[in-house]
C-alpha cells in the first residue's frame, strides 16, 4: 500500500496568513504516459463529509477558491492556502489515486491563531 | 447536479452483517468513466477506503486487502445504485461509512454513522 504522511499534524495561523500543508507518498504518484499526479486534497468540517479542493496534484475543483493551491510532483505535495479565512478552519487530508488501495494522509488540524 | 443518499441501518449487531445503500442521481452507476466508492472514517482509523465498483465493459471490484474476505460491493442498474455489504463485523467496524463518485471522490453520500453493539 502506498501510505500518504502528512505534516504538521496541527497548525494555527493567524486571519489573513499563508497556511502551508505537506504531504508525503511512500512511492511515486506520478504517471509517466500522462505526466499526472495521482494525488487530491480535501477539506474536512465537522458533520460534513470531505470535500474535495484539489485534484492532478494542482487543478483546484469547481467553486473552490482560488486562494486554495496545490503543487507538488512525484511523492511530495502541498496545499497552500493563501489569506486564511475564518472559514478555512478545518481538517485538511490528502489522498492517492494512483493505485488500489486508495489511500489517505491522516489529516491535519488547521486552527485560527 | 450528482447526487448520492445512503440509506442503512445505524446499528448492526457483532457478527452480523452491515448492509448499506447509496442511491445515484444526476450519473449513472454504468457509466464508463466512473467508479464508485465506499469509504469509513473512524477516530481509530481515520479515512479509510474499503473499495469501489466500476464498469468497463463488464463489472469490477476492488477492494481494501484487509477486507476481502467480508466485503462485497454490488451494483444494480436497474434502482441507479450500489451498495456495501461487510461481514461478521466487530465492534472495530463502528465508524461512519461514506459513498463516494470517482476517483478523487468529487461527490460523497451524507454518511451513515454505524455502530456495532449487542
Amino acid at each position: 500500500d502506498i501510505v500518504m504522511t502528512q505534516s504538521p499534524d496541527s497548525l494555527a495561523v493567524s486571519l489573513g496568513e499563508r497556511a502551508t500543508i505537506n504531504c508525503k507518498s511512500s512511492q511515486s504518484v506520478l504517471y509517466s504516459s500522462n505526466n499526472k499526479n495521482y494525488l487530491a486534497w480535501f477539506q474536512q468540517k465537522p458533520g460534513q463529509p470531505p470535500k474535495v479542493l484539489i485534484y492532478w496534484a494542482s487543478t483546484r475543483e469547481s467553486g473552490v477558491p482560488d486562494r486554495f493551491s496545490g503543487s507538488g510532483s512525484g511523492t511530495d505535495f502541498t496545499l497552500t492556502i493563501n489569506s486564511l479565512q475564518a472559514e478555512d478552519v478545518a481538517v485538511y487530508y490528502c489522498q492517492q489515486y494512483f493505485t488500489s488501495p486508495l489511500t489517505f494522509g491522516q489529516g491535519t488540524r488547521l486552527e485560527i491563531k | 447536479q450528482v447526487r448520492l443518499q445512503q440509506s442503512g441501518p445505524g446499528l448492526v449487531k457483532p457478527s452480523q452483517a452491515l448492509s448499506l445503500t447509496c442511491a445515484i442521481s444526476g450519473d449513472s452507476v454504468s457509466g464508463i468513466s466512473v467508479a464508485w466508492n465506499w469509504i469509513r472514517q473512524s477516530p481509530s482509523r481515520g479515512l479509510e477506503w474499503l473499495g469501489r465498483t466500476y464498469y468497463r465493459s463488464r463489472w469490477y471490484n476492488d477492494y481494501a486487502v484487509g477486507l476481502q474476505s467480508r466485503i462485497t460491493i454490488n451494483a444494480d442498474t436497474s434502482k441507479n445504485q450500489f451498495s456495501l455489504q461487510l461481514n461478521s463485523v466487530t465492534p472495530e467496524d463502528t465508524a461512519v461509512y461514506y459513498c463516494a463518485r470517482g476517483y478523487h471522490m468529487d461527490v460523497w453520500g451524507q454518511g451513515t454513522t454505524v455502530t456495532v453493539s449487542s
